[in-house]
């Protein structure tokens, strides 16, 4: 049973929609990361989300974490091709660093 | 900066064959991480090691054991394969404040037949 409960565990999109993947726990969190991976690398962080009901942006991506930092979303606008690949949520607690399921994500042309 | 180094980048074993994968960071992080990726399971966390001289349990640790050589080194080893350890096996580093950006290996793909 994995801390992190990402969802969905697949989304396939055309260019131009929007999305949202969520990251649910149970458990508190001192900050949350999100990842992208692709095929044959390891994870690349994107964001950390540190403080309850933090909001980050990174261009078309908007990361929000819960006010009581158990969860947290990532938003998508107007997905490309190029954000094609696979989402992580990742938690650090009492000093071990665990990941949700991952979103793999593809956005078609 | 090489940052987080593995070796080997593939492998084949047969069952109940030992073998040691290698993890490498030069960053100076005190904790470092092995996980398996395996499809729709995400990364699952085996041991962690939080500094030199310390390691834990994470996850999944059955059929695995680790060492914390030094600062730099984080060893992972399989004393009898089992075709159940099938998997991409990843490596990271990061500091023990919070917030910790992880940084990877760029994994090990192993095949235990």
């Amino acid at each position: 049973t994995q801390l992190l409960e990402q969802s969905p565990q697949f989304l396939s999109i055309q260019e131009g929609e929007n999305l949202t993947v969520y990251c649910n726990s149970s458990s508190v969190f001192s900050s949350l990361q999100w990842y992208r991976q692709e095929p044959g690398e390891g994870p690349v962080l994107l964001v950390t989300v540190v403080t309850g009901g933090e909001v980050k942006k990174l261009k078309r991506l908007t990361f929000q974490f819960g006010d009581a930092r158990k969860d947290s979303s990532l938003h998508i606008t107007a997905a490309q091709p190029g954000d094609t690949g696979l989402y992580l949520c990742g938690g650090t607690s009492y000093g071990k660093l665990t990941f949700g399921q991952g979103t793999i994500l593809t956005v078609h042309p | 900066n090489a940052g987080v180094t593995q070796t080997p980048k593939f492998q084949v074993l047969k069952t109940g064959q030992s073998m040691t994968l290698q993890c490498a960071q030069d960053m100076n992080h005190n904790s470092m991480y092995w996980y398996r990726q395996d499809p729709g399971m995400g990364l699952r966390l085996i041991y962690y090691s939080a500094s030199e001289g310390t390691t834990d349990k994470g996850e999944v640790p059955n059929g695995y054991n680790v060492s914390r050589l030094n600062k730099r080194e984080f060893s992972l080893r399989l004393e009898s394969a089992a075709p159940s350890q099938t998997s991409v096996y990843f490596c990271a580093s990061s500091e023990v404040q919070s917030p910790t950006e992880a940084f990877f290996g760029q994994g090990t793909r192993l095949t235990v037949v």
